[in-house]
């Protein structure tokens, strides 16, 4: 069964509105999550580091105030697009490895659509 | 930053012939991982190489390591339809890096 869930698997809304994205670890702790995004054939590009109780590491060229990351709890990190505009659209994706250095566990992902 | 680079982008071949897809990086890895996406899917994880020159098998599937640590490969024997997906390579440094993954297409 899935080992990471992701909340929701698809959202479609205006352009300027916020959206949310879940990532849950099922029955492990995840003091490090991940969040990725991936266009349409293309590969999937780390965004960011979620650490849990501590301020995210972004990759170079993402923007911190538009992708806020919240990592309150062992098992949840969630990722706040904010005011989403159809540039945004894109697949995004989370990950967390059950210990270090161990393979990525992928939730379902989330399917964005700004119009 | 650390940058691996996968080739070929695409790949089209009729059921039953082989498939090879590479990733080189300029650097050494400690590790390696593959994973393969089916299309609308997540990634799944599918083996992870450490040592120099290690290979590993999985039924029809062959991984390799390269000495340096600076390539590897992946093979599929006698592709079938249910092989259809992108097939990444990823660094593995504490975060992945992926490779731009190889799409794998089967006729059957």
């Amino acid at each position: 069964g899935a080992v990471v869930s992701q909340h929701p698997s698809r959202v479609i809304c205006k352009s300027g509105t916020s959206v949310k994205i879940e990532c849950r670890s099922l029955d492990f702790q995840a003091t490090t999550m991940f969040w990725y995004r991936q266009f349409p054939k293309k590969s999937l590009m780390l965004m960011a580091t979620s650490n849990e109780g501590s301020k995210a590491t972004y990759e170079q060229g993402v923007e911190k105030d538009k992708f806020l990351i919240n990592h309150a709890s062992l098992t949840l990190s969630t990722l706040t697009v904010t005011s989403a505009h159809p540039e945004d659209s894109s697949f995004y994706i989370c990950s967390a490895p059950i210990g270090s250095n161990q393979p990525q566990h992928f939730g379902d992902g989330t399917r964005l659509s700004i119009l | 930053g650390q940058q691996v680079m996968q080739i070929p982008q695409y790949q089209h071949v009729q059921e039953g012939e082989d498939f090879t897809t590479y990733c080189n990086s300029s650097t050494t890895l400690s590790n390696i991982q593959w994973y393969k996406q089916r299309p609308g899917g997540h990634p799944v994880f599918l083996i992870q190489l450490v040592k120099s020159g290690e290979v590993k098998k999985q039924k029809r599937l062959t991984f390799q390591f390269g000495e340096a640590k600076k390539n590897s490969s992946l093979h599929i024997t006698a592709t079938q339809t249910t092989d259809v997906g992108t097939y990444s390579c990823a660094s593995n440094t504490g975060k992945l890096i992926f490779g731009q993954g190889t799409t794998l297409q089967v006729k059957p």
